[in-house]
């Protein structure tokens, strides 16, 4: 079975400091891989995705980066925390680009920016 | 860019009662996109609850249902009896393909909260 692992569970950061959260898929070879955002009181957005070791299109610009080093692990950091990161990040799988594939989701991540 | 409208806020109901999540979507790309309803249950991860990918079909798991209705452009989300067990954000979504990936965009979500 496959199983995604998000860390840490939360976060509490100063502005301007800098932030890593990682996502670990296991079971599956190969997934598309996503970042999600969701502010408090706003609505879930996409950041990234990555169809492939190496490639990370982004489709939100939010001062935020992502990474894939490894096929079953991705990255999102910043080197300058801001304010308006504040919020809970998803990291979520699926088996192929469809637009009728189902999405797999971590636990997530809240991060709070003081 | 796409949209998705639900019923906002929290929603309280009594246990055995009907539930009714009210959404609806505007897609800009491309006329019938795909929709789907994921639920996050306290302590959980986002999980997929139904979808639907065919206009005019209805999806249906654990007692919910929902139908795709492209005229009103609606993904309403029912249940004939709701349990205390039920108690869970819902967030409705439509996907479509933009440029090389998949793009979900989530309606805000509804909290619902089942009273015993």
């Amino acid at each position: 079975a496959q199983t995604i692992h998000q860390w840490p569970v939360a976060e509490i950061k100063a502005v301007g400091s800098p932030l890593s959260l990682g996502c670990t898929i296991k079971g599956k070879s190969s997934p598309n891989l996503y970042w999600y955002w969701q502010a408090t009181g706003g609505t879930l957005q996409q950041l990234f995705y990555s169809i492939t070791v190496g490639q990370v299109e982004s489709v939100v610009q939010l001062n935020l980066s992502a990474s894939r080093p490894k096929d079953d692990q991705f990255i999102l950091s910043t080197e300058k925390l801001l304010l308006s990161h504040s919020g809970f990040y998803l990291c979520a799988w699926s088996l192929t680009g469809g637009s009728a594939e189902t999405l797999y989701f971590g636990s997530g991540t809240r991060l709070t920016v003081l | 860019g796409d949209s998705v409208t639900q019923t906002e806020g929290q929603v309280t109901v009594s246990e055995s009662k009907s539930l009714i999540i009210n959404c609806t979507y505007s897609a800009t790309s491309i006329a019938y996109p795909n929709l789907f309803w994921y639920v996050r249950y306290p302590g959980e991860g986002l999980q997929l609850l139904l979808k639907v990918i065919t206009a005019g079909q209805k999806g249906s798991s654990r007692g919910f249902e929902a139908t795709y209705n492209k005229e009103t452009t609606s993904f309403h989300l029912q249940k004939a009896s709701v349990q205390e067990s039920d108690s869970a954000v819902y967030y409705c979504a439509l996907s479509e393909i933009s440029g090389s990936f998949n793009k979900l965009t989530f309606g805000a979500g509804t909290r619902l909260a089942v009273c015993p």
